[in-house]
């Protein structure tokens, strides 16, 4: 079956450590996205690719980092710089075009303690 | 910049009745517009969406939504509510020219009353 997968679902990890979520599709889609979830706050923006090895921020970028080696792959790193990183954390991939609906991977719940 | 206003952070209607979600809309350009529903611990999947080809939009689900440009709204409907529908819903644009980003409301949980 075509769709997104995030892994792993829940994600424990100690304060200072970095740590990084998998986002894998194949759906053959060039853009690829992370947002980050907190309750009343929808969904906020954290890096955006278009396409392999170009990638751009999003409105919360400070903190975070990315990669796109491969079409397939775009793998968020939660560094120690981020200062609040308890969230939801979703990723998403579109055909690419301002008129194309993104797809949405399950979610990965990151729990800082 | 392009934004989504979406009124009411939580909606309660009884079994049967008629739903009104919310959604308002700020931009410069032509926007394409989204409805996505979320249920708990889940990601987002697509309701439904505005292309410019008709004003009013049928999604899944019994869903739809209006289009107006006048108002800048683009408000979901569905005439009768069901127990299943409870989750939370949200807003989308986009359209900023060589921008794929879409920008999310903050979203309204809808409950549903038996």
């Amino acid at each position: 079956d075509g769709g997104i997968t995030q892994s792993p679902k829940y994600l424990f990890r100690k304060e200072g450590q970095n740590v990084t979520l998998s986002c894998e599709q194949n759906l053959n889609h060039d853009a690829m996205y992370w947002y980050r979830q907190d309750p009343g706050q929808g969904l906020r923006l954290i890096y955006y690719s278009q396409i392999v090895n170009d990638f751009q921020k999003g409105d919360i970028a400070e903190g975070y980092s990315v990669s796109r080696e491969k079409k397939e792959s775009f793998p968020l790193t939660v560094t120690s710089a981020q200062k609040n990183p308890t969230a939801f954390y979703l990723c998403a991939s579109s055909i690419g075009g301002v008129n194309t609906e993104a797809f949405f991977g399950q979610g990965t719940r990151l729990t800082v303690v | 910049a392009q934004s989504v206003t979406q009124l009411g952070s939580h909606v309660s209607v009884s079994e049967g009745a008629l739903v009104l979600l919310r959604c308002n809309y700020s931009s410069s350009v032509p926007p394409y517009l989204f409805w996505y529903v979320q249920y708990p611990n889940q990601g987002l999947q697509l309701l439904l969406k505005y292309t410019s080809a008709a004003t009013l939009v049928k999604g899944i689900n019994g869903f739809e939504a209006e289009f107006k440009k006048s108002e800048t709204s683009f408000h979901l409907t569905k005439p009768s509510a069901h127990m299943s529908d409870a989750a939370e819903y949200f807003c989308a644009v986009s359209g900023a020219r060589s921008s794929y980003k879409l920008i999310f409301g903050s979203g309204t949980r809808l409950l549903v009353r038996p």
